[in-house]
């Protein structure tokens, strides 16, 4: 089944951890990124990679962490930094040939 | 700033009326308009984008640059349309990165 996975789909934290969350995709696309969901809120871009070894931050850049050893995968890092880190988080990667998005289903942090 | 926002958070209507979910967005360059949508217990999915002009699932939405609005219209809605939209904007230089509106709930009763 190609796509976008994430995992896991449930993390529960305590407060002080930092966590990581995984994405991985087999669309064989350059660029993905890391949203995170809150009611009445919207998506909020995290971080963003274009290419292998590079990635930007977006507009909530602050107690998260990213990289971008490989194409297929763009883990983010939830650090003790982040005041408010209990999210739904979801990450996608762009066809550039359409400017279309493709998301995975999604990790629900929950921070104890 | 960029920003798109989306003044209804829940719009309900009856099966076979008209639909409108409204998008307002600000941008100081050329915009990029998408509307997204998910379904329950889908993953986030593309709609239709302004460039591409299409009609998808009866939907269409037409790029306002003078309203700076990209409302989504349908003229008879069905149950099955039921979701959450998210109107959206590609941003940068070469479009590479994006905003989101808070989105719309839209509920489509029998």
């Amino acid at each position: 089944d190609g796509g976008i996975t994430q995992s896991p789909k449930y993390l529960f934290r305590k407060e002080g951890q930092n966590v990581t969350l995984s994405c991985e995709q087999n669309l064989n696309h350059d660029a993905m990124y890391w949203y995170r969901q809150d009611p009445g809120q919207g998506l909020r871009l995290i971080y963003y990679s274009q290419i292998v070894n590079d990635f930007q931050k977006g507009d909530i850049a602050e107690g998260y962490s990213v990289s971008r050893e490989k194409k297929e995968s763009f883990p983010l890092t939830v650090t003790s930094a982040q005041k408010n880190p209990t999210a739904f988080y979801l990450c996608a990667s762009r066809d550039h040939s359409y400017n279309e998005q493709f998301f995975g289903p999604g990790t629900r942090l929950t921070v104890l | 700033a960029q920003r798109v926002t989306q003044p209804e958070k829940l719009l309900s209507v009856f099966k076979g009326a008209p639909v409108e979910l409204k998008c307002n967005y600000s941008y100081s360059g050329s915009p990029e308009l998408f509307w997204y949508v998910q379904y329950s217990r889908q993953r986030l999915q593309l709609l239709l984008r302004h460039i591409s002009r299409e009609s998808i699932k009866g939907f269409t939405a037409d790029l306002n640059k003078g309203e700076t609005s990209f409302h989504l219209k349908k003229p008879f809605a069905q149950e099955e349309d039921s979701a959450m939209y998210y109107c959206a904007l590609s941003r940068g230089n070469y479009g590479q990165n994006f905003v989101f509106g808070p989105g719309t709930r839209l509920s489509v009763l029998p």
